[in-house]
């Protein structure tokens, strides 16, 4: 629907381990958001990508990691998984950063850790 | 405290009833306000926009008093369909570029026949 796709859908790992999520922003988006919902909770801000730099950063450590490529697509990266870690992982890709507020999200990948 | 606060809920009211939601927000210096939708299980979509002067989408209505930094969602002849967690979103207060929007926990609205 919103044209964002992310993938896997669902996942399960162990701690520990590491995992990529993968998405795909909307045709002509140039910055994407990555968000982790845990259950019953608002999203949470991880970071943002605007034109493959960094551009924004919310409160979590530096085992979450990501890289935006120049076709704008994007991919999240966490590391030495934690139980904790186990959530609903959004991407939401904008226009010029997203200043006008309005984000398109993917249906996310929904990460279990075991 | 959390940036954004409200109530989880859930909201049970029946069809035709009016609803409203409430949100507060912490930074003084956020710039924008938003009213977000999320369906069971589904990802988030921007339900409107929220301006100084109050704003209107058909049974939807929200409000922002900076003053206080609340945020007020009305929804009014309920349906079926309105039943979802409601997210209030704060954006800016900080470096400008940046789009980080702050989610509260979201309302659920259950609306019954």
């Amino acid at each position: 629907e919103t044209g964002v796709t992310q993938s896997p859908t669902h996942l399960i790992k162990t701690r520990g381990q590491q995992v990529t999520l993968r998405c795909s922003s909307q045709s002509g988006h140039n910055t994407v958001s990555w968000y982790q919902q845990a259950l019953g909770q608002g999203p949470q801000f991880i970071f943002q990508y605007y034109r493959e730099e960094e551009n924004g950063r919310g409160n979590f450590p530096p085992r979450f990691s990501g890289l935006q490529f120049p076709n704008y697509s994007s991919e999240l990266n966490v590391n030495a998984l934690e139980l904790d870690d186990s959530a609903l992982y959004l991407c939401a890709s904008s226009l010029s950063a997203g200043v006008t507020g309005e984000l398109f999200f993917g249906e996310g990948s929904r990460l279990t850790v075991l | 405290r959390k940036e954004v606060e409200q109530d989880p809920g859930p909201f049970n009211v029946p069809e035709g009833a009016t609803v409203a939601f409430n949100c507060t927000y912490s930074n003084s210096a956020s710039q924008s306000f938003f009213w977000y939708r999320q369906d069971c299980r589904k990802e988030p979509k921007l339900l409107m926009s929220v301006y100084s002067s109050g704003n209107e989408d058909g049974r939807f209505t929200a409000q922002l008093n900076r003053a206080s930094q609340y945020i007020s969602l009305l929804i009014r002849d309920s349906k079926l369909s309105d039943s979802a967690t409601y997210l209030c979103v704060v954006k800016g207060g900080g470096s400008s570029n940046t789009g980080k929007l702050i989610f509260g926990q979201g309302t659920t609205l259950q609306v019954k026949p």
